[in-house]
């Protein structure tokens, strides 16, 4: 069965600096990627996804991820956070199963920006 | 246009009780999913319905969950005889049909506390 991992918990970074939240997945066939925000008291909002094509993908709100296929890694980063980035974030694999998405979803990162 | 929407935000019950919760998902998304996101965990796959296709019912943790959906708008999914665990948050995604970009956009969850 899949899974995904996301190595931190937590994260603590100062604003208006890198940030960089880890994911790893486990999957022997292709897979899509996700990673998804959920601000405070709100539902989840998709930041970027991978599907096929360029490795690094571009997201919503300055956000960037690579997918490393040998590492089977989805690692998200920003270069310069702000205050308003504080929110869980959430790294999701897919893989078609029966012609549709199943997503399978990490723990969550509470990323905590501080001024 | 309108996202999904769910309700009740709030639901507070007695243990014992049943309890109904609402999607509404976004018009055109033949495919709605519920899942279940426990305090300080992940999101955990409850059910999908595509069109219609007889659901996948793979996620349900017990005989009394339940889910319907009419035709390809309103689900409910319901919780019998409700136990302390159910508490969580019920969260609920739409999303076009297979062959479509995959996204799947998702209301602001149900919060279920059992006492």
């Amino acid at each position: 069965a899949q899974s995904v991992t996301q190595l931190d918990s937590q994260v603590p970074v100062f604003e208006e600096a890198p940030v960089e939240l880890r994911c790893n997945y486990s999957s022997s066939v292709s897979v899509y990627l996700f990673w998804y925000v959920q601000y405070p008291n709100q539902g989840l909002q998709l930041l970027l996804k991978y599907l096929s094509g360029s490795t690094l993908v571009k997201g919503i709100n300055g956000f960037e991820a690579e997918f490393n296929k040998s590492q089977t890694s989805f690692h998200l980063r920003k270069p310069s956070v702000h205050i308003s980035d504080t929110a869980e974030y959430f790294c999701a694999v897919s893989e078609l199963s029966g012609g549709y998405n199943k997503l399978i979803f990490g723990a969550g990162t509470r990323l905590a920006v501080h001024p | 246009g309108a996202g999904v929407s769910q309700s009740p935000s709030n639901k507070v019950t007695e243990k014992g009780k049943d309890v109904e919760l609402r999607c509404d998902p976004i018009s055109g998304h033949t495919a709605l999913y519920w899942y279940r996101q426990r305090l300080g965990q992940g999101l955990e796959f409850l059910i999908y319905f595509q069109g219609n296709s007889a659901p996948d019912k793979s996620g349900l943790p017990s005989d009394r969950f339940s889910a319907e959906r009419t035709g390809e708008s309103v689900s409910t999914l319901t919780i019998q005889r409700t136990q302390q665990e159910d508490s969580a948050v019920y969260l609920c995604a739409s999303s076009l049909p297979r062959g479509g970009s995959y996204e799947q956009y998702f209301g602001p969850g149900t919060r279920l506390t059992v006492t």
